[in-house]
């Protein structure tokens, strides 16, 4: 199947600091890539969406200035958290899709493991 | 509103047993899937089953099965046979086909406890 890294698998930072998160498409090309969040005991959360190439879209709630998403080709995107603060701890999970034709209904999403985000 | 329902925050079922989890839906959408994915402690997400708005069968892969029930939108998980690797998170998910990025969204997941 479809193998989707992340790197860092888990990252401390000091507080104020930034860090990125890389999120690779091994195998395939993405098309759009996802960034979710999840806190502890929590579901995933929809950050934003990137298209290869174009500017990310972000959900209600997520401020672009602080986490920034840069899909520069079709097989990595990153996601840089600015002036880090512990609030921001969380596990980030990316998530990689490429579209095709027979494939729009299926299960062509596929996830990274996952970065755990610790600020201090 | 919230478009996956997970109501069972917790399950507890004893090896080799079958056990149900819910998931109820919400959208005005024809086209859409609905996906059941695993999460163990580790964090990755393990993709199981899958099912289109126009299946007309229920998916079914290996022990998982997935009972569609679209008047009453939902889409619970059906795992035969629980076995001790099976204790895991558990999420609901589904995907709009006709909005923006087709973007998935998930429920608040229900923590399966299989025990010996």
């Amino acid at each position: 199947g479809a193998v989707v890294s992340q790197h860092p698998s888990w990252v401390i930072c000091k507080s104020g600091t930034s860090v990125k998160i890389e999120c690779r498409s091994l195998d395939f090309q993405a098309t759009t890539m996802f960034w979710y969040r999840q806190f502890p005991k929590q579901s995933l959360m929809l950050m934003a969406t990137s298209n290869e190439g174009s500017k990310a879209t972000y959900e209600q709630g997520v401020e672009k200035d602080k986490f920034l998403i840069n899909h520069a080709s079709l097989t990595l995107s990153t996601l840089t958290v600015t002036s880090a603060h512990p609030e921001d701890s969380s596990f980030y999970i990316c998530s990689a899709r490429t579209l095709g034709g027979e494939q729009r209904f299926s299960y062509e999403q596929y996830f990274g493991p996952g970065t755990r985000l610790t600020v201090t | 509103a919230q478009k996956i329902t997970q109501t069972q925050p917790g399950m507890f079922v004893q090896e080799k047993e079958a056990v149900t989890l819910d998931c109820t839906y919400d959208t005005s959408d024809q086209s859409y899937g609905l996906f059941w994915y695993k999460q163990p402690s580790s964090g990755e997400m393990i993709f199981l089953i899958y099912q289109g708005s126009y299946d007309e069968q229920n998916a079914t892969e290996g022990r998982y099965s997935l009972n569609f029930q679209k008047a009453r939108k939902s889409a619970n998980l059906v795992i035969s046979a629980s076995q001790l690797g099976d204790s895991a998170m558990y999420f609901c998910a589904m995907r709009e086909m006709n909005t923006g990025f087709q973007k998935l969204v998930f429920g608040t997941g229900t923590r399966l406890l299989v025990s010996p």
